[in-house]
């Protein structure tokens, strides 16, 4: 299983670009990378998936370098609404891994952002 | 359309009793997964059923156990409570077509905290 390594938490303030990056060495060929959000005494929401280069939807974007070892988290223009935990998976589709796969949330990246 | 329901909401149970938690995934939806979380240990994987069986566990001792009904409705039952049992109990459907699976978004309820006093 594909280890992902985040930062424990980070600080931004009202407005700015928030770049959270994850790193997964060992990614498989057929990894897919998924990215949750949650908020305290809730569960975790999904926010973007994606496989390689660029992922973009109303929420966040997505970037994957071509050697696919990390990924990175981009949250245009933050607000304090955004104050959350957001964890990085890895792990492929049932169907094209042919086998098990049980997801591993990892501790996740505590975003604080201040006003 | 009607997210994924968690019942109850709050528990409070006593070490040694036993407790089942229950959970409604979204109409259609064929996967349930339940996740124990934590401050120690985080998000952890429990297992997941998918048309009533067992898909996958997680590294969970066998007080931990399951079932997911013909609804697709699911139920986990904990036995011999201990104090580190207490927990969020989270729950989260997902759509899991025949050649899906993981790579299909999956959708968390609010969960249960359960307490063992």
């Amino acid at each position: 299983l594909a280890k992902t390594t985040q930062p424990i938490s980070m600080d931004s303030y009202e407005g700015q670009e928030v770049n959270i990056t994850c790193s997964h060495n060992n990614i498989a060929t057929n990894d897919y990378i998924t990215w949750y959000q949650q908020f305290p005494s809730q569960g975790p929401r999904f926010i973007i998936q994606g496989y390689k280069t660029k992922v973009t939807n109303e929420v966040a974007s997505l970037f994957i370098p071509a050697d696919r070892k990390s990924s990175t988290l981009s949250l245009p223009r933050v607000s304090l609404s955004d104050t959350a935990v957001y964890y990085c998976l890895v792990g492929a589709p049932r169907g094209a891994s042919g086998g098990s796969y049980i997801p591993t949330f990892g501790r996740g990246t505590s975003l604080i952002v201040h006003p | 359309k009607a997210g994924v329901t968690q019942t109850p909401r709050y528990l409070i149970k006593t070490r040694g009793q036993q407790v089942t938690l229950s959970c409604s995934p979204i109409s259609g939806h064929r996967s349930v997964s339940w996740y124990q979380q934590t401050p120690g240990q985080g998000l952890q994987f429990l297992f997941e059923y998918f048309s009533e069986t067992q898909r996958n566990k997680g590294n969970f001792p066998g007080r931990f156990s399951g079932r997911q009904f013909s609804n697709s409705r699911s139920e986990m039952n904990v036995s011999t409570l201990e104090l580190g049992d207490s927990a969020l109990y989270l729950c989260a459907s997902s759509l899991d077509s025949s050649a899906g699976g993981w790579d299909t978004e999956a959708f968390f309820g609010q969960g249960t905290r359960l307490t063992v006093v």
